[in-house]
């Protein structure tokens, strides 16, 4: 089935500590997105790739690091320097442009301790 | 600048009553997309459709429909005869074309619109 996967679905992390959140697609998609999503909020753009090694701040990157080695992974860093990354976090995924649909994945929801 | 607005933040219905979810956009540009997305208690976003901003009709589908008014800047969202299943959080996004040179977009979400149905 094609579809986008994230890992793990819970995340618990102590202060100080970094964390990667894994994110897969087997859609065949060029450009990937991580967002953010706080209670009783909407989502807001993390970092986004449109293509293999190549990738941009969203509107809230400061604390968060990406990398795109590869066309199906995405995997978000949340790195120390976050200082509250408490959140729920979800990537898409999209043919390509901002006329495409963006895709997402089921999730994953991180706690610091 | 670009916004999105769902002034209703929660809303309850009984079940088979009918319900409209209203959401606002701003925008400058003459070209763009709106979305309707729904999140379920599992929290996953599921895609419900997409507009452009040339094509004015409303659609239908199924119990649901979307009212697209470029002159109000509305993309109204109405659920018919509502089921218990229809519980969810329901977003309005703008698409918003993040570089031009490479046509790569950004979504814009409303705060989003809590739904429940009870039986």
């Amino acid at each position: 089935d094609g579809g986008i996967t994230q890992s793990p679905k819970y995340l618990f992390r102590k202060e100080g500590q970094n964390v990667t959140l894994s994110c897969e697609q087997n859609l065949n998609h060029d450009a990937m997105y991580w967002y953010r999503q706080d209670p009783g909020q909407g989502l807001r753009l993390i970092y986004y790739s449109q293509i293999v090694n190549d990738f941009q701040k969203g509107d809230i990157a400061e604390g968060y690091s990406v990398s795109r080695e590869k066309k199906e992974s995405f995997p978000l860093t949340v790195t120390s320097a976050q200082k509250n990354p408490t959140a729920f976090y979800l990537c898409a995924s999209s043919l390509g442009g901002y006329t495409d649909t963006q895709y997402f994945g089921p999730g994953t929801r991180l706690t610091v301790l | 600048a670009q916004k999105v607005t769902q002034a209703q933040t929660e809303i309850s219905v009984v079940e088979k009553e009918d319900v409209t979810l209203d959401c606002v956009y701003e925008t400058r540009d003459t070209t763009y997309y709106l979305f309707w997305y729904k999140q379920p208690p599992s929290g996953e976003l599921v895609f419900l459709i997409r507009r452009n901003s040339f094509d004015e009709q409303n659609e239908i589908s199924g119990r649901y429909s979307w009212n697209f008014q470029k002159s109000t800047s509305s993309f109204n969202f109405t659920i018919t005869a509502s089921q218990v299943v229809d519980s969810a959080v329901y977003f309005c996004a703008l698409s918003e074309a993040l570089r031009q040179e490479s046509n790569t977009g950004k979504l814009i979400f409303g705060q989003g619109t809590t739904l429940q149905v009870k039986p």
